[in-house]
């Protein structure tokens, strides 16, 4: 069966330090994978998405960059933090119009 | 580009009470989706739509594929507190280049008063 994971649940980071997250899937190849971000009881800002290995596109303009160096990894980074980077970022995969699978977020705080 | 209006954005109903949420657009959508958001955690899927006018249910969920394909509802019955989340509308167009890519709606926050 398919699962995602993502990690960690939770960072309180300081304003300017790097970040690293990480989104892993199994029992799928090739899926699409997505980066979004959610502010407090809002709705879901997607950040970046990615069709294959080493190819992302990039929905806005931000302090924060993608990659995906393997077929089910995807790594949302930044480095330096701003105030504004704070959220709950999810990740998910999908592949053709069957829906998204969520992972169960990281919580940032930025400090 | 493709925007997705979910309406109400909050709901506060009494248990037992049914609930009734839309989404509208005006772009066409060959896919409609249904996720539920529970507090800490990430969007489940609850209902997949693939055909105009399809009439899907799941348990006490019914949503339909508007006729048009520029709409969806969800309807939820006879409500139970475990109802409470963020109810959240996507879909998928034609015109994506990449299958898969949904546009989402910006939610529907639920309070169920026992």
């Amino acid at each position: 069966s398919q699962t995602i994971h993502q990690w960690p649940a939770t960072l309180v980071q300081p304003v300017g330090s790097p970040l690293s997250l990480e989104c892993t899937v199994e029992g799928t190849s090739n899926p699409n994978l997505y980066w979004y971000r959610q502010a407090a009881g809002r709705g879901l800002q997607l950040l970046f998405y990615s069709v294959g290995i080493g190819q992302i596109s990039s929905e806005v303009p931000q302090n924060l960059s993608a990659s995906r160096p393997q077929d089910r990894q995807f790594i949302l980074s930044s480095k330096k933090l701003l105030l504004s980077d704070s959220g709950f970022y999810l990740c998910a995969w999908s592949v053709t119009n069957y829906g998204y699978t969520f992972g169960s977020g990281t919580r940032l705080t930025v400090v | 580009g493709q925007q997705l209006n979910q309406s109400p954005q909050s709901m506060f109903i009494q248990e037992g009470e049914d609930v009734s949420m839309n989404c509208t657009s005006s772009s066409i959508f060959n896919t409609w989706l249904w996720y539920k958001q529970e507090p800490g955690e990430g969007p489940v899927l609850l209902i997949a739509l693939y055909k105009a006018g399809e009439l899907t249910s799941n348990g006490r969920l019914t949503a339909q594929f508007g006729i048009t394909r520029k709409d969806s509802f969800l309807n939820i019955s006879a409500s139970i507190p475990s109802d409470v989340g963020i109810y959240f509308c996507a879909a998928t167009g034609y015109y994506n280049t990449n299958a898969g890519k949904s546009t989402f709606g910006d939610g529907t926050t639920l309070t169920v008063k026992p």
